[in-house]
C-alpha cells in the first residue's frame, strides 16, 4: 500500500526566512505526488503535483517541490517566507489500484508558523 | 476557475437526525470524493462518490450510515445518518476535473455539530 509521511506537526521559521516542509512517500511504481494548504476555517487548496518529468515543481504562492527518488521524499519549500503562509500542509499520494481506480492518501500535516 | 461549493457550510444537528450535504461543481467533473476531518487533522476518505454506480467505500463507512448519490456529472450528496456526535467533524467533497486528471480540487468543506 502506498503512504505519505510528514515527519514535523509544526515548523516555525522567520519571515523572510526560507522554509521546508518535509514528506517521504512509499509506493509501488512510480509516484504521484502532491501538495496542499489549508488556511483555518477554510478547505485544501491544490499546491502543486509530481507525476513526471523535471524533479522540480513549481506551484502557486512562490512554492515549489523537490522529488528525490532516491530519498523518497518530494520536500515542500520557498525561498522567503510570509507570515500569510502560516497553515496547515497536506503531502499526498495517488494510490492506482489499477484498472482506473484509484484514491488520494494524505499525510498527517505540517502546521507552518511563520514568525513576523 | 471552476467553482466548487458545499451546502450547508455548517449545521448543529441533534442526534438520531440525519443530514443531507450537498456538493455542486460548475462544470463537469470525472471523479468525486468525500472525505471527513476533524479540525487540525489529516483527512479520512469515506468513499469515491461514482456517476451512475454505487459509491465505492472505504473500510469503517458503510453505505446505510453514509449514502450517497452522483446523479450526474456536477452533483453528489452525502448523508450522514442517525447521527451521534462522534459525527461531529468536517466534510469535505472533491473532485477531479474533467480534461484536468490527477488533480484533486476541494470545496470549503461542512462543518457538522452534533448535540
Amino acid at each position: 500500500a502506498q503512504s505519505v509521511a510528514q515527519p514535523e506537526d509544526q515548523v516555525n521559521v522567520a519571515e523572510g526566512n526560507p522554509l521546508t516542509v518535509k514528506c517521504t512517500y512509499s509506493v509501488s511504481g512510480n509516484p504521484y505526488l502532491f501538495w496542499y494548504v489549508q488556511y483555518p476555517n477554510r478547505g485544501l487548496q491544490f499546491l502543486l503535483k509530481y507525476i513526471t518529468g523535471d524533479n522540480l515543481v513549481k506551484g502557486s504562492y512562490g512554492f515549489e517541490a523537490e522529488f528525490n527518488k532516491s530519498q523518497t521524499s518530494f520536500h515542500l519549500k520557498k525561498p522567503s517566507a510570509l507570515v500569510s503562509d502560516s497553515a496547515l500542509y497536506f503531502c499526498a499520494v495517488r494510490d492506482n489500484w489499477g484498472s482506473g481506480t484509484y484514491k488520494y492518501i494524505f499525510g498527517t500535516g505540517t502546521r507552518l508558523k511563520v514568525l513576523a | 476557475s471552476a467553482v466548487i461549493s458545499q451546502k450547508p457550510s455548517r449545521d448543529i444537528c441533534q442526534r438520531g437526525t440525519s443530514l443531507t450535504i450537498q456538493c455542486q461543481v460548475d462544470s463537469q467533473v470525472t471523479m468525486m470524493f468525500w472525505y471527513r476531518q476533524q479540525p487540525g487533522q489529516s483527512l479520512t476518505l469515506i468513499a469515491t462518490a461514482n456517476q451512475g454506480s454505487e459509491a465505492t467505500y472505504e473500510s469503517g463507512f458503510v453505505i446505510d450510515k453514509f449514502p450517497i448519490s452522483r446523479p450526474n456529472l456536477t452533483f453528489s450528496t452525502l448523508t450522514v445518518s442517525n447521527m451521534s456526535p462522534e459525527d461531529s467533524s468536517i466534510y469535505l467533497c472533491s473532485v477531479e476535473f474533467r480534461g484536468e486528471g490527477e488533480t484533486q480540487y476541494f470545496g470549503p468543506g461542512t462543518r457538522l455539530l452534533v448535540l
